[in-house]
């Protein structure tokens, strides 16, 4: 157990739905980063924030945005979902932001039909 | 545009010999590379790294090589055991601004045969 804990764990809905995905990191990180892994594909960087501000953004689509809220738990939200969003969103937490001590959650599959 | 690749999806080894997964990247700008090993149903978790200025780094049955002129790194585990037996991602680092972000290869399922 990591520590950082995701809900929900699956999620099916419909094209041009929208969904939350949330993260609460490990007591005390103050680094969150959402990551995106769809079939056959490694972990795609999505975005990173550190104590409520955003510090970087990957290959995050403009229909896809995130926050993290004061208690530092963070939420992803996908609008206008299309089939080729289905993957699993995973979300990390660090104390420091250093990426040799990102924790990763279990993880949400979320599946568009 | 894939920066670190794993070219083998798949690797299956008998228990207590050496497994060798590999690892290929593109940017010269990576400082820091790491490894992680991922079972169904759970996030991946860390299991080693090493920094560029280093050419092998060893914790236990795992050690990682490092081949900066080459851009390839590849992780050892030896002896092998069925316990081991999970997906294996690549990942690397460069320093955008301090934001220490994490490139990810596609991951190599090590199966360990008993």
């Amino acid at each position: 157990d990591s520590g950082v804990t995701q809900t929900p764990k699956h999620l099916i809905t419909a094209t041009g739905q929208r969904v939350t995905l949330r993260c609460s990191p490990r007591s005390g990180d103050l680094s969150v980063y959402w990551y995106q892994q769809s079939l056959d594909q490694g972990l795609q960087f999505l975005i990173h924030y550190y104590n409520g501000e955003e510090r970087a953004k990957g290959n995050i689509l403009e229909r896809f945005s995130a926050q993290q809220f004061p208690d530092l738990h963070s939420e992803l939200n996908l609008s206008s979902l299309e089939l080729g969003d289905s993957a699993l969103y995973f979300c990390a937490s660090s104390a420091r932001g250093l990426v040799n001590e990102q924790f990763f959650g279990p993880g949400t599959r979320l599946t568009v039909l | 545009d894939q920066q670190v690749k794993q070219n083998s999806p798949s690797l299956s080894v008998q228990e207590g010999r050496i497994s060798i997964l590999n690892c290929d990247y593109t940017n010269s700008m990576f400082d820091y590379f790491l490894w992680y090993k991922k079972y169904p149903a759970e996030g991946p978790t860390f299991l080693i790294s090493i920094s560029s200025i280093k050419d092998k780094n060893e914790d236990g049955r795992f050690t990682v090589f490092l081949n900066k002129s080459a851009k390839h790194l590849s992780l050892h585990i030896v002896p092998s055991q069925p316990g081991d037996s999970a997906v294996y991602f690549c990942a690397a680092s460069v320093d955008l601004m301090g934001a220490n972000n994490l490139f990810f290869g596609t991951g190599t399922r090590l199966t360990v045969i008993p």
